[in-house]
């Protein structure tokens, strides 16, 4: 059963465009929702992390959008650069510790 | 601080064998969670230990199991390897951060198994 849902599969953005991810769950018991980025050969880095009491978190060029009705999330990278080229997961946890992951975003910015 | 170390960073099993991978957590971290990483099935959730007790397993046979140490360190074991048990191990150490626990990953382990 895949409890979080995540597109599209792949991105090309331009350099300096916006990049953006999205992602929705099934489980309304989740209460804690982070965003990963991931180079090859590395381990997930955590990027931004949003609770459902706040519809949005900004940290510099990345922001969160939260939509708890429609039990929808989304990661938006404004400027996007070369070096954001990634992976990005986004993830969900019902405060037990237990990450449950979507199936990845590969992010190419192109120069 | 230093981040989360896993050892070893590569490791070549054949079918049959048991392994077992070791993770040092980030100094002060008590919580020590382990994840599989696979083209297909994606990032799936193992076990996590706290306080040296298993607190938390996902669904994954009784082939691999886990400890952790008095020194928070923790280690997961394999055992009767098959191809499919070929995947990025990645271990993570949490705090407690805005009232949540939040993940720290390590470099992981590349198993193949052949």
């Amino acid at each position: 059963q895949q409890q979080v849902k995540q597109s599209p599969q792949s991105l090309i953005v331009q350099k300096g465009g916006i990049s953006i991810i999205n992602c929705a769950y099934e489980n309304t018991a989740f209460d804690y929702f982070p965003w990963y980025q991931q180079f090859p050969g590395k381990g997930p880095a955590l990027l931004i992390a949003i609770r459902p009491d706040v519809s949005e978190k900004k940290e510099g060029r990345f922001t969160i959008s939260f939509n708890k009705s429609a039990k929808q999330f989304s990661l938006h990278i404004m400027d996007s650069q070369p070096g954001d080229s990634a992976t990005y997961f986004c993830a969900a946890t019902d405060h037990r510790n237990k990450l449950v992951f979507g199936a990845g975003t590969i992010l190419r910015v192109k120069s | 601080k230093a981040g989360v170390t896993q050892t070893p960073r590569y490791l070549i099993k054949t079918r049959g064998q048991q392994v077992t991978l070791s993770c040092s957590p980030i100094s002060g971290h008590r919580s020590v969670s382990w994840y599989q990483q696979t083209p297909g099935q994606g990032l799936q959730f193992l076990f996590e230990y706290f306080s040296e007790t298993q607190r938390n397993k996902g669904n994954f046979p009784g082939r691999f199991s886990g400890r952790q140490f008095s020194n928070s360190r923790s280690e997961m074991n394999v055992s009767t390897l098959e191809l499919g048990d070929s995947a990025l191990y990645l271990c993570a150490s949490s705090e407690v951060r805005d009232g949540t626990d939040t993940q720290y990953f390590g470099p992981g382990t590349r198993l193949t198994v052949l």
